[in-house]
């Protein structure tokens, strides 16, 4: 496996369902993020980890919530979401000094039902 | 108002045409600005980087930074059926910035 990867790549959920998203990198990186795209609209910034140490949290709703237990793997942990939460969840890393380079995965194609 | 704002397309040119990419941007404090690609099902790719103002060419790309009128620029030349994608400006603060604004995106298709 080389550079980001995301699993699973789609999911349907319902709005009472517990998942999760998992990102890994394989780049050694020491920076990891979780972008929320939706169509027509900026990717969003929802959270940052560097060195596992989570610098930004954007005003996420709970119902989100990041898990990052080294700084090749991180996860976000869904529940009870809305619908309006449907969209493509991408993952990004970046080297130390160099956050505007950043390597994103596919993304995860999200739908709630 | 949003922080980067992006024409927001989409684009259609015929193969070989120049593509002219635009975004400008409100806050005056930003220093780097990057070009990113989005393949349908894809995930971004950075294309180019610029710090300040100025222009960066890498091949048939050209990144331009106006930050006096903050505006931001990408040119691509003799475009291929390949080039076609989604555009994404993107701004930050500094080297230590991790939260980078995107514009919304900017839909090209190349015909061949």
């Amino acid at each position: 496996e080389t550079g980001v990867t995301q699993t699973p790549r789609h999911l349907v959920m319902g709005m009472t369902n517990k998942k999760s998203l998992k990102c890994e990198q394989h780049l050694g990186h020491n920076a990891m993020y979780w972008y929320k795209q939706s169509a027509k609209k900026p990717l969003e910034l929802m959270f940052v980890y560097n060195f596992k140490e989570q610098t930004e949290n954007n005003s996420v709703p709970s119902r989100f919530s990041p898990e990052c237990p080294n700084s090749s793997h991180l996860f976000l942990h869904l529940h009870t979401l809305q619908p309006e939460d449907s969209a493509l969840y991408l993952c990004a890393s970046s080297q130390e000094g160099r956050p505007y380079e950043q390597y994103f995965g596919p993304g995860t194609r999200l739908t709630v039902t | 108002q949003k922080e980067v704002e992006q024409d927001p397309g989409p684009l259609s040119v015929p193969e070989g045409a120049i593509v002219s990419l635009n975004c400008t941007y409100s806050n005056s404090a930003f220093q780097y600005f990057m070009w990113y690609r989005q393949y349908s099902r894809k995930g971004p790719e950075l294309l180019m980087y610029t710090y300040s103002s100025g222009n960066k060419e890498d091949g048939r790309f050209t990144a331009q930074v106006d930050k006096s009128s903050k505006y931001i620029s990408l040119f691509i030349r003799d475009s291929q059926p390949s080039d076609s994608a989604t555009y994404l400006c993107a701004s930050s603060l500094s080297s230590n910035d991790y939260k980078l604004s995107f514009g919304a995106g900017t839909t090209v298709t190349v015909r061949a």
